[in-house]
């Protein structure tokens, strides 16, 4: 049981370059989110998605895209990467979005991304 | 939306009792998480308030206040390894939580 894996776990673009993180969860959770951290900001939402097929945008959704074609992966794209989006990503899943203790989210290790 | 509040930096001794306050503003509150994250880590499910009151759970402990929006997390009998940031993170009607931007705590000997 690997609970929540990203990949890669470090990566370094340069401007307009696209690349696509990978999130995958192994709890059969049906909720799962993406969110950037950065030094001073927090965690922020970027994208998330309440279950299989969909996806909804959070706090930050410009320059990313995401799809949840499976419901043990949520991937991230960039498109076009920009020096702004250097920062940590993370992915976490929840079981529901009821909030109790038993239904916490769960986070990956973080992907650390520069963008040159 | 919401506003969370926490203070950025605390620093506590070794052995000490240390509390980190976090105040928030929001319709349709649900409930309160504390989280905890080291350095270069994920962070990591710690506590969840919904009712009133104090949350006990071995050296840490959790309060609400859901009428002052306030909520404060206890650390006892401090230890080096507690040194990390935390969060408070505010769940409200049907979006997901948001996250305050953390506290960081050093413990120093």
């Amino acid at each position: 049981n690997a609970g929540v894996t990203q990949t890669p776990k470090f990566r370094v673009l340069k401007t307009g370059q696209s690349m696509t993180l990978l999130c995958a969860q192994d709890m059969n959770h049906e909720y799962m989110y993406w969110y950037r951290q950065d030094p001073g900001m927090g965690l922020r939402l970027i994208h998330y998605s309440v279950g299989e097929g969909t996806t909804a945008k959070g706090e930050v959704p410009d320059g990313y895209n995401v799809s949840r074609l499976k419901k043990q992966n949520f991937l991230l794209g960039l498109e076009s990467a920009a020096p702004s989006q250097t920062s940590v990503y993370f992915c976490a899943s929840s079981y529901s979005g009821r909030d109790s203790p038993q239904e916490t989210q769960y986070f990956g290790p973080g992907t650390r991304l520069l963008v040159l | 939306g919401q506003n969370i509040d926490q203070p950025t930096e605390m620093t506590a001794t070794e052995g000490a009792i240390v509390q980190i306050n976090c105040t928030y503003q929001t319709s349709g509150f649900n409930g309160l998480f504390w989280y905890q994250q080291h350095a270069g880590e994920a962070p990591t499910f710690l506590s969840y308030n919904v009712l009133d009151g104090l949350e006990e759970k071995g050296r840490f402990s959790s309060f609400l206040s859901r009428s002052k929006g306030y909520s404060y997390l206890l650390l006892k009998e401090l230890q080096m390894k507690d040194s990390a940031s935390y969060l408070c993170a505010v769940s409200s009607g049907n979006t997901p939580l948001v996250f305050g931007k953390g506290t960081r705590l050093s413990v120093i000997a």
